[in-house]
């Protein structure tokens, strides 16, 4: 069966220190992967997405980049954290267009 | 951007009672999917009901589609407690791009 991890699932950051979350899907090969962040009591913000290895699509400019080295692994990154940065950080995969995400069980990430 | 917008963003119902949630998208779509959270956890895929489906079942729930209007709607029949979550349309109007609604947040008084 198809697993995904993700971690940490806490994190607390001075601003301006650097990020690596990492994600990482078993059972299944050449999935679709997704980072999304969802702020305090708000709907979930679409931020990268990858259809394979080193292949990114950003969706909205900010302080924060991804990269896929793996076929099973995604990893969302900052040189210098922001206080805008902290929120609910959610790695997703799927298996193609039109079919159901499955989702880690997030990082919650503040940063001080 | 928000696709979705779900209605009402909160709802409190007796243990036993249906839920209703409701959710407008903008765009035409290929499919629409309902997601559930609980606090502070990942989101759970319930159902996805492509866009030339009406009516979908699974368990308790019920989604209808509404391409039209552009809406759908989830009930949840015979409410318990452990249904207590937030819940998420979301749709897939542009290729591999999942967009989320902003929630309703279900609260079953037991």
């Amino acid at each position: 069966s198809q697993t995904i991890h993700q971690w940490p699932a806490t994190l607390v950051q001075p601003v301006g220190s650097p990020l690596s979350l990492e994600c990482t899907v078993e059972g299944t090969s050449n999935p679709n992967l997704y980072w999304y962040r969802q702020a305090a009591g708000r709907g979930l913000q679409l931020l990268f997405y990858s259809v394979g290895i080193g292949q990114i699509s950003s969706e909205v400019p900010q302080n924060l980049s991804a990269s896929r080295p793996q076929d099973r692994q995604f990893i969302l990154s900052s040189k210098k954290l922001l206080l805008s940065d902290s929120g609910f950080y959610l790695c997703a995969w799927s298996q193609g267009w039109g079919e159901g995400y499955t989702f880690g069980s997030g990082t919650r990430l503040t940063v001080v | 951007s928000q696709q979705g917008e779900e209605d009402p963003q909160a709802l409190s119902i007796q243990e036993g009672e249906n839920a209703t949630m409701n959710c407008s998208y903008k765009t035409s779509i290929n499919n629409l999917q309902w997601y559930r959270q609980n606090s502070g956890r990942g989101l759970v895929h319930l159902i996805l009901i492509r866009s030339n489906e009406r009516e979908k079942h699974s368990g308790r729930l019920r989604v209808t589609l509404d391409t039209s209007k552009k809406s759908s709607s989830l009930l949840i029949t015979a409410s318990r407690a452990a249904d207590t979550a937030s819940y998420f349309c979301a749709t897939d109007a542009v290729w591999n791009k999942l967009i989320f609604g902003t929630g309703t947040l279900l609260a079953v008084q037991p």
